[in-house]
């Protein structure tokens, strides 16, 4: 299955900054997914990054506060824009792993973007 | 609606079976998977159902239900290094995209 960088692992980060988040994978994908993931809480779904076109954000995200590029198959940023402490959380990237069972619900995911905001 | 629902917290002994369990909406249904996360780490895939049956995988298995919306994930031979988060997740089309469950904390004791 696809190995997933990500960076930063972790960043403590002002009140106001924004923050661009990396994630590369070591195969040419057509979807990568961003997650977030609140303090003791579950995995919602950002938006999709989709090569060559807009990403498609979920309900509760925009682009304002979340743009995300999205340059090549392999490759994707996610930024945080004018972080409040409401948007400590981690962020991770995720890719559609190994097909079982002819499925496409395997993902495979990033160690995560811990962030900090104070 | 697409949410999940699955218990906050389970505790049991190493050694032991364990059943977690999880109901769907069933709008848009497309398949129950289940996700291991240890702290700090990241989710890592266990098991999928499409199809309505068991699915082994070593001493993990997955059950689906779909006339039910149900689902669970049952851990057998439990080890202390099977304390973690896990979540059942749906797919909502063949595309990738994932609704968690709100996470279920395993805690195995000796």
């Amino acid at each position: 299955s696809a190995v997933i960088s990500q960076k930063p692992s972790r960043d403590i980060c002002q009140r106001g900054t924004s923050l661009t988040i990396q994630c590369q994978v070591d195969s040419q994908v057509t979807m990568m997914f961003w997650y977030r993931q609140q303090p003791g809480q579950s995995l919602t779904l950002i938006a999709t990054a989709n090569q060559g076109s807009e990403a498609t954000y979920e309900s509760g995200f925009v682009i304002d506060k979340f743009p995300i590029s999205r340059p090549n198959l392999t490759f994707s940023t996610l930024t945080v824009s004018n972080m409040s402490p409401e948007d400590s959380s981690i962020y991770l990237c995720s890719v559609i792993g190994d097909l079982v069972n002819s499925g496409a619900n395997v993902l495979t995911f990033g160690a995560g973007s811990r962030l900090t905001v104070l | 609606g697409q949410s999940l629902e699955q218990p906050s917290e389970v505790t049991a002994v190493e050694g032991a079976i364990v059943q977690i369990n999880c109901t769907y909406q069933t709008s848009g249904f497309y398949g129950l998977s289940w996700y291991q996360q240890h702290d700090g780490g990241a989710p890592t895939f266990l098991s999928y159902n499409a199809l309505d049956g068991l699915e082994e995988t070593g001493r993990f298995s997955s059950f689906l239900s779909r006339s039910d919306s149900y689902g669970y994930l049952l851990l057998q031979e439990l080890q202390m290094k099977d304390s973690a988060s896990y979540f059942c997740a749906r797919g909502s089309s063949n595309t990738g995209k994932l609704i968690f469950g709100q996470g279920t904390t395993l805690q195995v004791k000796p």
